[in-house]
This record gives structure tokens, C-alpha cells and sequence, in this order.
């Protein structure tokens, strides 16, 4: 059973950069049948694709948010990582990680718990 | 982009009913469609994936359509357990999800 787990500050202030990680157990983040992505959830609104790393450690970003933000990944320890840069209360979000199978064909079939960040001075 | 139109945003239903939910695409993607339920402080669960593909461990009372550009899921007879919110979402190119249908108790 695949699991993935965020961890992270909960608290970042304006201008300065979040960073997250997503920890994986139960799969390889080296299959390259399977996509990592970042999802984020404003408090009582919609889901919002941040964007996805594939096992070669090639990118791909929502265009909204392309030029803030980098994903990656460390395969020694199996960790996806985020970083958001240049943050405003705008970026306050529940942020979730979630794997895509079968080389995308699947839609997000496995999710993290999610981790709430405030952006705030 | 690709933006997805979902309705209605709130759905009030009994046990028992039949509950749809549609999901319009602003243009062709084919069948690359996924629904997920979400309850309140959780992740989203994946429940249908290529419009109509039931995911491993789903209950057979929820099904996925697809007529071009429109998508519908329907859960046959309402459970306790299917109050929720409901997305959809498109993986045809970057992804995008629908607003979101809130099924609430009538």
C-alpha cells in the first residue's frame, strides 16, 4: 500500500520561500510509470495543480505558478520535494502531495494527509 | 488551460436517491477524466479514472459517463457515507478540477 506523507513549516512569512517534503512508502519514487505531484487546497475552496515530478526528475508546472516554484526528488531517501518562492497570504493553502499510476492514465490514486501552510508575518 | 464547469455546486439528496453530478470541459479530452470524493480535513479519494473505470475498492453504486465534452457521475442509491464534496478533474493536459458538488442531507 503506497503512503505519503508532507512534512514542512506551517508557517511561512510573505516574500520568503516554502519548502515541503513528501516522504513515500510503499513504492518506488524511481518508477517511471509513476508521477508525484503537489495539490493545494485554499480553506473552503477548490484543488489546484501545482505540478508534477517523473522518475527522471524532469518537471512539469501549472503555468499559473511557473517561475516560483521547483519540485524534486531525492531517491536516496525517497522524498519529493517543494519550493515555493516569493510567497503571499494568496499561497496559504492545505498543500497535498499525491501519486499519479500508470504513467499518468490513472488520475491521482494515492494521497498524502495533507499539511496546512499559513503564509503570515 | 482547460477549464472545467461543474454542477451544481450544492445537492441536497435523502438516503436512497439518485444522485448526478456533471462536469463540462471547455474543449476535447477525450476520456482522460478522474472523480474524487472528499470529506471534510481529508485528502481526496480517487473513485473513477478514464471517465467511467471504477478504481479498485469503490462500491459498484458509483459510475462515470462521458457524452464529448460532458461527464456525469452518478451514485445509484445515496449512503450515509457519500455526503460529501465531490471534483472532477481533467489529466488530458496539465491537470485542472471542477469547483466541486457539495452533497449535503436534504
Amino acid at each position: 500500500q503506497v503512503q505519503l506523507q508532507e512534512s514542512g513549516p506551517g508557517l511561512v512569512k510573505p516574500s520568503q520561500t516554502l519548502s515541503l517534503t513528501c516522504t513515500v512508502s510503499g513504492a518506488s519514487i524511481s518508477d517511471v510509470s509513476s508521477y508525484w505531484s503537489w495539490v493545494r487546497q485554499p480553506a473552503g475552496q477548490g484543488l489546484e495543480w501545482i505540478g508534477r515530478v517523473f522518475a527522471t526528475g524532469s518537471t512539469d508546472y501549472n503555468p499559473s505558478l511557473r517561475g516560483r516554484v521547483a519540485l524534486s526528488l531525492d531517491t536516496s531517501k525517497s522524498q519529493v520535494s517543494l519550493k515555493l518562492t516569493s510567497v503571499t497570504a494568496a499561497d496559504t493553502a492545505v498543500y497535498f502531495c499525491a501519486r499519479e499510476a500508470g504513467s499518468g492514465d490513472y488520475g491521482f490514486d494515492s494521497w498524502g494527509q495533507g499539511t496546512l501552510v499559513t503564509v503570515s508575518s | 488551460d482547460i477549464q472545467m464547469t461543474q454542477s451544481p455546486s450544492t445537492l441536497s439528496a435523502s438516503v436512497g436517491d439518485r444522485v448526478t453530478i456533471t462536469c463540462r470541459a471547455s474543449q476535447s479530452i477525450s476520456d482522460w477524466l478522474a472523480w474524487y470524493q472528499q470529506k471534510p480535513g481529508k485528502a481526496p479519494k480517487l473513485l473513477i479514472y478514464k471517465a467511467s473505470t471504477l478504481e479498485s475498492g469503490v462500491p459498484s453504486r458509483f459510475s462515470g459517463s462521458e457524452s464529448g465534452t460532458e461527464f456525469t457521475l452518478t451514485i445509484s442509491s445515496l449512503q450515509p457515507d457519500d455526503f460529501a464534496t465531490y471534483y472532477c478533474q481533467q489529466y488530458n493536459t496539465y491537470p485542472t478540477f471542477g469547483r466541486g458538488t457539495k452533497v449535503e442531507v436534504k
